[in-house]
């Protein structure tokens, strides 16, 4: 079985450009994560997707970055314009559908370091 | 006080000793705890996960929860230089929600 992917693995962008990044998860896997870890601190959840709907976006840090999952299948992650602060790590998880009270395991992705200049 | 907190280490232990890693979190209604390993500049590893109180063993790795006191350990027997890497110690929010909180991690050096 194929793990969580990510594309690309680097980005190096300018200040105020556009970046997208992408993740496929394991396949049926209905649920989608994204966090950020910025150096030096902990990884921080971005938002959740439950096959195409946003669950939980409480962790997106602004209304520059904009995530979608059409089809419920890969998810795209777009930062738009970028800033110095937005540099970091992109990661991906996704889980198996849930039922119940309980979270199930999350499985990540090789991630997608990011560089604003 | 942060939601899930860690001591950053590192942690040097001799190969072939245990190792005990520590995590204390601050919701006493979280229900779900995992431990992630993560190699330098690699994405975190699934390693263990534990719901209940008590102890959840699987090869070398024993994971404790303990609820009352609000602390998850993670035991590794007989460690080896291979597992020298930052584990991190992630607890989910309660009432079933996806949203995984995570520690700053403890760095793990096992000495040959």
């Amino acid at each position: 079985e194929a793990g969580v992917t990510q594309f690309p693995s680097h980005s190096v962008i300018e200040k105020g450009q556009t970046v997208t990044l992408r993740c496929d998860p394991i396949s049926g896997h209905d649920n989608l994560y994204w966090y950020r870890r910025v150096m030096g601190k902990e990884i921080k959840f971005l938002l959740h997707f439950v096959k195409e709907s946003k669950q939980d976006e409480s962790g997106m840090p602004n209304n520059r970055f904009l995530a979608e999952r059409t089809g419920g299948t890969y998810s795209t992650l777009k930062v738009q314009p970028a800033e110095l602060e937005d540099s970091g790590v992109y990661f991906c998880a996704s889980s198996r559908r849930t039922s119940g009270r309980q979270t199930y395991e999350q499985y990540f992705g090789p991630g997608t370091r990011l560089t604003v200049t | 006080q942060k939601e899930v907190e860690q001591n950053s280490g590192p942690l040097s232990v001799p190969e072939g000793a245990i190792a005990s890693l520590n995590c204390t979190y601050s919701d006493r209604g979280s229900q779900s705890f995992f431990w992630y390993r993560q190699y330098s500049g690699k994405s975190p590893e699934l390693i263990m996960s534990i719901y209940s109180n008590g102890d959840k063993e699987d090869g070398r790795f024993t994971a404790q929860l303990n609820k009352a006191s609000q602390y998850v350990s993670l035991l590794i027997r007989d460690s080896q230089p291979s597992d020298s890497a930052t584990y991190l110690c992630a607890v989910a929010q309660p009432g079933g929600y996806q949203k995984v909180t995570f520690g700053t991690g403890t760095k793990l050096q096992v000495i040959p």
